[in-house]
């Protein structure tokens, strides 16, 4: 399995904090993705990072902002969570073949 | 935005029959089409990455073949087994490696 892990898991929310997803891969991989999953709608790109700091934004980047200060971690953080925000993320890795994924961080914000 | 479409978005198909969909995308700016098999409350896994017009890839009963001059992958099942119950996501990459994935194909096989 490619070494990628994301933190947490699970997190319950209140509309209006700030919240920050981590990303961390072990693989050096050049290319790392943050998507949201919702029903009916696949895999959505967050933002992406093509190096260290190095971002750009995706389709669905209003209310979101990255940052990679290191090759390893990629952030993501919600600045003021709001409902629509509830969602599964993924964290991606990519070199130059094909992306492997993180375990998923199931957010919720009440 | 480049737009990646799958069909269908839902398929039941009985054990032992065979299946296809389809996944189109933007032929410009081609770099790679991904595909990928997502099993419930797990992480997407890669099936096949294909580069080259024409290509045909295969991993025991699944196979994937490319059109990029009309923009279509068509990725094929022989022989149903429930454990290929799963959703079934593609994704297009231009040169700058981003991955925009279309919105998958929930494909359920019948006992």
């Amino acid at each position: 399995d490619a070494g990628i892990t994301q933190s947490p898991r699970h997190k319950v929310t209140e509309t209006g904090t700030p919240v920050t997803l981590r990303c961390h891969q072990t693989e050096n991989h050049r290319y790392m993705y943050w998507y949201r999953q919702d029903p009916g709608h696949g895999l959505r790109l967050i933002h992406y990072s093509y190096g260290v700091k190095d971002t750009d934004k995706g389709e669905v980047s209003d209310g979101y902002s990255v940052s990679r200060s290191k090759t390893e971690d990629f952030l993501l953080t919600l600045e003021s969570a709001t409902s629509s925000q509830t969602s599964v993320y993924f964290c991606a890795i990519s070199g130059s073949t094909e992306a492997f994924f993180g375990q998923g961080t199931r957010l919720t914000v009440v | 935005i480049l737009n990646v479409e799958q069909s269908p978005q839902s398929l039941h198909v009985q054990e032992g029959d065979s299946t296809n969909f389809t996944c189109s995308f933007p032929s410009s700016n081609f770099y790679a089409l991904h595909w990928y098999r997502w099993e419930t409350a797990k992480s997407p896994e890669a099936l096949f990455v294909m580069t080259l017009n024409g290509d045909e890839k295969k991993k025991g009963r699944i196979s994937a073949t490319l059109n990029t001059k009309e923009g279509y992958s068509y990725l094929y099942i022989k022989g149903s087994q429930p454990e290929d119950s799963a959703t079934y996501l593609c994704a297009f990459s231009t040169g700058a490696q981003k991955l925009v994935f279309g919105q998958g194909t929930r494909l359920t096989i019948n006992p």
